[in-house]
């Protein structure tokens, strides 16, 4: 098993491109989350989804907009990038207490 | 923001000298959880808690929920350098909701 798998691993975008990051899970989870992981700030949670075809807002979504079409898979947009929206991305999915994280995507916004 | 504060949010100890980091919250909460992430890594579950004055040991690792629920410790006795990385503590709400919030960390650094 895979496990969480997120792509693209590394990437540079100029602000105002849009970009959609992708994370996939092999397990069955209902549970998927995407955060984001700044210094000093932790993991931030940005939207959730506790199933295939539902979503719900995290901490700080604005500005990022998902969606979870098939159950294995939660998808992350940007529509268009700003510099504070640098940072390292985590998905993770969750069956009823773990959670399993992905190795995380480093994205620059110049 | 964050609904739970972890303090301290960075520590440096010698290498055997125990390790402290503290899960704060002001409301109640029904479990808490630990990770570790390691330097470039990505956070890993160590443990939950769910039961009031609930203590559980991993190895060199105890664990601690308060009587009120409200806060919990983790514990590391005798440092060694592969404890090298961030603790964080996090939240998960029950009962369809599933929501997962973390605390903001604290980065342990060992000095051999």
């Amino acid at each position: 098993n895979a496990g969480v798998t997120q792509t693209p691993k590394f990437r540079v975008l100029k602000t105002g491109q849009s970009m959609t990051l992708l994370c996939a899970q092999d397990m069955n989870h209902e549970y998927m989350y995407w955060y984001r992981q700044d210094p000093g700030m932790g993991l931030r949670l940005i939207h959730y989804s506790v199933g295939e075809g539902t979503t719900a807002k995290g901490e700080v979504p604005d500005g990022y907009n998902v969606s979870r079409l098939k159950k294995q898979n939660f998808l992350l947009g940007l529509e268009s990038a700003a510099p504070s929206q640098t940072s390292v991305y985590f998905c993770a999915s969750s069956y009823s207490i773990e959670a399993f994280f992905g190795q995380g995507t480093r994205l620059t916004v110049v | 923001g964050q609904q739970v504060m972890q303090i301290p949010q960075y520590q440096h100890v010698q290498e055997g000298e125990d390790f402290t980091t503290y899960c704060n919250s002001s409301t109640t909460l029904s479990n808490i959880q630990w990770y570790k992430q390691r330097p470039g890594g990505h956070p890993v579950f160590l443990i939950q808690l769910v039961k009031s004055g609930e203590v559980k040991k991993q190895k060199r690792l105890t664990f601690q929920f308060g009587e009120a629920k409200k806060n919990s410790s983790l514990h590391i006795t005798a440092t060694q350098t592969t404890d090298v990385g961030t603790y964080f503590c996090a939240r998960k709400t029950n009962f369809g909701n599933e929501k997962l919030t973390f605390g903001t960390g604290t980065r342990l650094t060992i000095i051999p």
